[in-house]
């Protein structure tokens, strides 16, 4: 069975930091992996899709990468600003195309302070 | 721009009540899936759909029933609510599964089993 893992369950960090959240799987049979941002009280906001033949992904100041091999994905964010303070979650699809199924790790929360 | 959206916001049910938990979505996406999201668990998929007519199983489907007459709405049925189904519930969707795509969340209904 896949199980994700993020480290850690919590980070503070002052504003203007870069700042990484790590995401590990045991199966490296992945199709793809994603990073998801979620606000106390709301639903999730996906960043960043990762397909397993690509190593990384951005969009302004985050960058994913990926190492099926190994297991890993890092999410880095480049100047932390204190309206990045969320929930950030990693998950990755159980099976190949038309599974349809996303395996979740419990999630970074994120503080940076002003 | 609407997007997913889950209805009730919060729900109270005595154990033993029945209730359906509403979702729609109007990018005309073909995939749909439910999930529960637990203090120290992560996400866990319960339902999933691939179209209209199509519903299978994730991982954890007991004591809920879904169906998917439409494209646009995903209904999730409790059939006696258990103190165990207190959770927050989400709907997702994706216009061809995860795989190749994003997937969309609402914003949650919180549910509470007395």
């Amino acid at each position: 069975k896949q199980e994700v893992t993020q480290i850690p369950a919590a980070l503070s960090v002052p504003e203007g930091e870069n700042l990484v959240l790590n995401c590990s799987f045991t199966d490296s049979a992945i199709y793809n992996l994603q990073w998801f941002r979620q606000d106390p009280g709301k639903g999730l906001t996906s960043l960043l899709l990762i397909q397993s033949s690509q190593r990384e992904q951005t969009s302004g100041r985050l960058n994913a990468s990926l190492d099926k091999s190994s297991g890993r994905s890092t999410l880095y964010i480049a100047a932390s600003q204190p309206g990045d303070s969320a929930t950030y979650l990693c998950a990755v699809d159980l099976q190949g195309a038309g599974s349809y199924q996303l395996t979740f790790g419990k999630g970074t929360k994120l503080s940076v302070i002003p | 721009n609407a997007g997913v959206t889950q209805t009730p916001k919060f729900q109270v049910l005595k154990t033993g009540q029945s209730m359906t938990l509403q979702c729609a979505q109007d990018m005309n996406h073909e995939y749909m899936s439910w999930y529960r999201q637990d203090p120290g668990m992560g996400l866990r998929l319960i339902h999933y759909s691939v179209g209209a007519g199509i519903t299978d199983q994730g991982e954890v489907p007991n004591g809920y029933n879904v169906s998917r007459s439409t494209t646009e709405d995903f209904p999730l049925r409790l059939l006696s609510a258990a103190p165990s189904q207190t959770s927050v519930y989400f709907c997702a969707s994706s216009p061809q599964g995860v795989a190749k795509n994003i997937q969309y969340f609402g914003a949650g209904t919180r549910l509470s089993v007395l």
